[in-house]
Parts: C-alpha cells; sequence; structure tokens
C-alpha cells in the first residue's frame, strides 16, 4: 500500500506559470521527499524536508510541511517546458527506512 | 558514469519464462533497494538490502521472485515463471548508510511478459 496520496492528479499549465501539487501521507514521518519522473526514465532526487520543518526552498522548488495535517505541498515557480514530468511525493515512517511512494502528479507545461 | 545502472532497459519474455535483472549501486552505497512501478502508479517496495544482506521483503515479492545482494556489490532480481501481471517498470536505487537519506534511482529495467 501507499503511504501518500498526491492532488492533483494531473496538471496542465502554460509556460511561466505557477505549478502546485499537494501530498497527504498516513503516519508519523522522519522525513518527506520529493522526486522527478521524466516519462520512461527512473526518478530523480528533488528536494527533502525534515519533519521539524516547515519551509524549504531550493532554486524555482519551494517545499512546506505541514505534520498537523499529514501533508506537503510542492510549488513550481516560473515553469518550463522541461519541469513536464511526473512528480511524487515519498515517505520515510517514524521507526523505518525505506521510502514509501504516492501515485504522483503528472504535470504538463505548455509552451 | 558513477550512477546506479541496470541491465537490461527492457526485457520482453514470454509467460513462464524466467527473466533476471542486475542492478549496480553507486560504489560507495551499503544500502540497495528494489521498487516496482506500474503505470500510473508510484513506485511500491520490493526488497532492501544493507550490504549483503537482504533486511526486508515486501508481500508484494511471492516465491517466484528472489533477490541477491553478493558481497554487498552489485544485486540481481530474478523472476521466475514469468506472469502477466509480472509486466512493470522494476527500479533499482541506492543510498548511503544513512537512514533518512535520499535515494538514487537507475533508469529501471521495463519488463514485458507476453
Amino acid at each position: 500500500s501507499q503511504q501518500g496520496e498526491e492532488d492533483p492528479q494531473a496538471l496542465s499549465i502554460q509556460e511561466g506559470e505557477n505549478a502546485t501539487m499537494n501530498c497527504s501521507y498516513k503516519t508519523s514521518i522522519n522525513n518527506l521527499q520529493w522526486y522527478r519522473q521524466n516519462s520512461g526514465r527512473g526518478l530523480v532526487h528533488l528536494i527533502l524536508i525534515r519533519s521539524n520543518e516547515r519551509e524549504k526552498h531550493s532554486g524555482r522548488l519551494r517545499v512546506t510541511l505541514d505534520t498537523s495535517k499529514k501533508s506537503s505541498s510542492l510549488l513550481i515557480t516560473a515553469s518550463r517546458a522541461a519541469d513536464t514530468a511526473s512528480y511524487f511525493c515519498a515517505t520515510v515512517p517514524v521507526n523505518d527506512y525505506k521510502l514509501s511512494f504516492g501515485a504522483g502528479t503528472t504535470v504538463t507545461v505548455r509552451a | 558514469d558513477t550512477g546506479v545502472s541496470q541491465d537490461p532497459r527492457h526485457k520482453i519474455t514470454k509467460r513462464g519464462q524466467n527473466v533476471t535483472f542486475r542492478c549496480d549501486p553507486i560504489s560507495e552505497h551499503n544500502r540497495l533497494y528494489w521498487y516496482r512501478q506500474t503505470l500510473g502508479q508510484g513506485p511500491e517496495f520490493l526488497t532492501y538490502f544493507q550490504n549483503e544482506a537482504q533486511l526486508e521483503k515486501s508481500r508484494l515479492l511471492s516465491d517466484r521472485f528472489s533477490a541477491e545482494r553478493p558481497k554487498g556489490s552489485f544485486s540481481t532480481l530474478e523472476i521466475q515463471r514469468t506472469e502477466q501481471g509480472d509486466s512493470a517498470m522494476y527500479l533499482c536505487a541506492s543510498s548511503r548508510d544513512r537512514v533518512t537519506g535520499e535515494l538514487f534511482f537507475g533508469e529501471g529495467s521495463r519488463l514485458t511478459v507476453l
């Protein structure tokens, strides 16, 4: 079973717009990570946020974490065609070591 | 190239045949994971090695599946008597010996069972 659920399942935006996707999870976590996957390829790590952090930035990425609501959001600002991909949140539950992934959000950036 | 490599990238086989996938992790990484991903879904955990020890197997890993990591280096995932339901992308990932570190994924091995 998968720990996280992303919302929306799919997102289509114009180049230059911002993309926001959300992730909800079920159990207490050590950290939450976001990954990107281009079609037919492996996953690439984007950003990790620890359970005691509330917000983190990396380039055009902004991640928030609300442990009281068991939710996270990923914001991609000023999107580019190259951002077209599937985005997955993954959690490391407390007292565990393996990542559990959600079903992902498919983002399409139109030129 | 010092990333995680997987071989083969694509495998087409007939139902009932055996297949084996190989994963070469990043050399200094102690932890190695196998995940399975079907179309439109996120990766699902299959099994995990720390060095050569297989520490956990998912219930998804039936008796037809076996994984090894001899000498704590490369790993193999073998599927015996393949079924059409085994068709998926098999992903390997490795990480340093930390509880909460990021995973480095290979490009995956896509299996199609006819």
